[in-house]
């Protein structure tokens, strides 16, 4: 069965300090996509990356990076030098290929508080 | 900016009153997605619409419908809402190929209370 598994419910952090959030995976199919969502407190869900099963590149985007293994079925997410900014519910998501839906499976999310 | 909206951000309605929430995209994507949201806990979808196909979760109670009069938007409307249904409904967008999994993008959310 498909899952999402966060299984940091809540991390702080004191800004300037690297967090990694945890993101681990279950799924059956062989194509299947990846995704991390930030939700600020506004409430909007905002996209951050996407990743196919077949692309294990690790990406990094300015203070952003993700290490993606599908070893450990793990897709984490790891801030450098965090800002308050950056305090926020992070989201996990899959999508599978075959599911024949357009679903996502979140994660239960990981709320980051950056302290001043 | 091509972008998802979403009308009101905050809505305020009566037990059993009905209430509608709107959300209207620029990015001219052909699938649509409503999202149920309560506190602390992750987006539950409630349906989408591909192009004019609705498409509803098994668990989606009957008090919820959704209408989407043309491509660009796309209505939730809440026939008698219970306090149980307070909640941030999120809108979400897609462009969607056949046998494709492309990105979600969404709107900024109306948060619903239930008096």
């Amino acid at each position: 069965a498909q899952k999402v598994t966060q299984a940091q419910t809540e991390i702080s952090v004191v800004e300037k300090e690297d967090v990694t959030l945890d993101c681990v995976y279950e799924t059956r199919d062989t194509t299947y996509y990846l995704f991390w969502y930030k939700q600020p407190p506004s409430g909007e869900l905002v996209f951050l990356i996407r990743r196919n099963s077949f692309d294990e590149q690790n990406e990094i985007s300015g203070r952003y990076s993700w290490n993606f293994q599908k070893s450990t079925s793990s897709f984490n997410f790891t801030i450098t030098a965090s800002q308050v900014v950056d305090s926020a519910v992070y989201f996990c998501a899959l999508s599978e290929a075959t599911s024949g839906t357009y679903k996502y499976i979140f994660g239960t999310g990981t709320r980051l508080k950056v302290l001043a | 900016d091509a972008m998802v909206i979403q009308n009101p951000r905050y809505q305020v309605t009566q037990f059993g009153k009905p209430v509608t929430l709107s959300c209207s995209q620029t990015l001219n994507h052909n699938v649509m997605y409503w999202y149920q949201q309560k506190s602390s806990q992750a987006p539950k979808l409630l349906f989408h619409y591909y192009d004019k196909d609705f498409n509803n979760e098994a668990d989606t109670p009957d008090n919820f419908q959704s209408r989407r009069p043309n491509t660009s938007f796309c209505f939730l409307d809440i026939r008698s809402p219970g306090l149980g249904d307070a909640a941030m409904y999120l809108c979400a967008t897609s462009f969607q190929l056949a046998g494709g999994k492309e990105t979600q993008y969404f709107g900024p959310g109306t948060r619903l209370l239930v008096l």
